[in-house]
């Protein structure tokens, strides 16, 4: 089985643009999350999706947002880029079952803002 | 939102039986605990998710005591393929809730 993909793996963008990061769950899984980890912040959650709604929202600002398709791909979107949003992007997806079981992350996409 | 703390950093021998403790004094009634390992540039992996006493799978063993406000990770005879960060989640079984990550314990295999 195929595991989870980002796309792309590395972006560089201008403060002030806008993003957005693509990923394909695991076949089969209904539930994926968004994390940013930076060498001061760690892995923060940013958000998760199940069955196309969001059902968890972690502490970012609104420039931050996601959204998931019937096929249970993901996007997220940063809007307004900042160079405090340069960070590794992770996406995770699991069953999303009841209680929350193994996630399974993506590699990530390396965003670099300047 | 139930939060962690973990020792930032640990060394290690090749061979030894390492223990990781997490401490979360405020996990809720629904929350699990799960411990995952991260590589250098690669996404966390699981490891081992408990509710409570002892959970035990290939490759560690998850230790909670009865009022849950602590769990211990016990990897058996580390080797240097272990080196990396250890992570303690504790989230809600439902999946209403956030998750936090915490900054994770960096543990070093020395030869």
């Amino acid at each position: 089985k195929a595991g989870v993909t980002q796309t792309p793996r590395y972006l560089i963008k201008t403060r002030g643009q806008q993003v957005t990061l693509s990923c394909s769950p695991i076949s089969g899984h209904r539930s994926v999350s968004w994390y940013q980890q930076t060498p001061g912040q760690g892995l923060q959650f940013l958000f998760e999706y199940f069955s196309e709604t969001q059902r968890n929202k972690g502490n970012f600002p609104g420039r931050f947002s996601g959204r998931q398709f019937s096929n249970s791909r993901s996007e997220m979107n940063v809007s307004t880029l900042e160079l405090g949003d340069s960070a590794l992007y992770l996406c995770a997806s699991s069953l999303g079952r009841n209680p929350r079981g193994e996630q399974y992350f993506g590699p990530g996409t390396r965003l670099t803002v300047t | 939102l139930a939060k962690t703390t973990q020792p930032i950093s640990m060394d290690s021998y090749e061979g030894q039986e390492v223990n990781i403790t997490c401490s979360h004094n405020n996990i809720a009634t629904n929350d699990y605990i799960t411990w995952y390992q991260q590589f250098p540039s690669q996404g966390p992996r699981f490891i081992i998710q408990g509710y409570k006493t002892k959970v035990t799978n290939e490759v560690a063993s998850l230790f909670i005591p009865a009022d849950r406000k602590s769990s211990t990770l016990s990897l058996p005879r580390v080797s240097l393929s272990d080196t990396a960060v250890y992570y303690c989640l504790v989230g809600d079984a439902t999946g209403a809730n956030n998750l936090f990550f915490g900054t994770g314990t960096r543990l070093t295999v020395i030869p």
